[in-house]
């Protein structure tokens, strides 16, 4: 079965900060890959996403991830934190032989910025 | 803008209580899932549906059940809710394709059994 490791279960850290968030998959094949952020109170948005071609995505507000298929991994990153990224990030893998399109979601990390 | 909408921010409920739990989205998306989100342990699928009266289990059937009897509509049911119920349940819905976006998911709703 598939599975997803978020290794940092709370970070915290100062404003302008870099951040990277680890985040690892246990499936050998095609996969996609997400990154979802949840702001205190609100609903999971979509912050960036992988299908295929170049390995080093940009999303929104100025985050990044990469994909290294010989690690499994996924990592999410941002050179500078603000106190409005305050929140809880979760990494997400589908696997494209499953079908349906399920999304299996890793533990989630909060993030703490501070002012 | 593209919209799921669950019923209820917050319930409270009692032990033994039937509880619906209603998701709608107005995409037209084939696939709609349900997932329970509890601090620790991120979002857990429950169950998922690919098409009208068609439904499949996720990773954690157990005490739940849904219905689809159209499109739009994603029904989580608690046949007796019990306490170990409490938690964040969301909705989300996709279309087949996967599209650009991920999934799309409703604001949630809060349930504590008591």
């Amino acid at each position: 079965a598939q599975s997803v490791s978020q290794h940092n279960h709370h970070v915290i850290l100062s404003e302008a900060a870099s951040l990277e968030l680890g985040c690892n998959y246990s499936y050998g094949g095609t996969v996609n890959l997400f990154w979802y952020v949840q702001y205190p109170g609100q609903h999971l948005q979509l912050l960036l996403k992988y299908f295929s071609g170049d390995p080093l995505v940009k999303g929104i507000k100025g985050f990044e991830a990469e994909f290294i298929k010989s690690k499994f991994s996924f990592n999410l990153r941002k050179p500078s934190v603000q106190w409005s990224d305050t929140a809880e990030y979760f990494c997400a893998v589908n696997a494209e032989n499953t079908g349906f399109q399920k999304l299996v979601f890793g533990t989630g990390t909060r993030l703490l910025v501070s002012p | 803008d593209v919209k799921v909408t669950q019923s209820s921010r917050y319930l409270v409920k009692r032990t033994g209580e039937k509880v619906f739990l209603e998701c709608v989205q107005d995409m037209d998306h084939e696939n709609m899932f349900w997932y329970r989100q509890d601090p620790g342990l991120g979002l857990r699928l429950i169950y998922f549906s690919y098409d009208v009266k068609m439904k499949e289990k996720g990773d954690i059937p157990e005490g739940y059940s849904v219905s689809r009897e159209k499109k739009e509509r994603f029904s989580l049911i608690l046949e007796s809710a019990s306490t170990n119920q409490t938690s964040m349940y969301l909705c989300a819905s996709i279309n087949r394709g996967l599209g650009n976006y991920g999934y799309t998911f409703g604001s949630g709703t809060r349930l504590t059994v008591v």
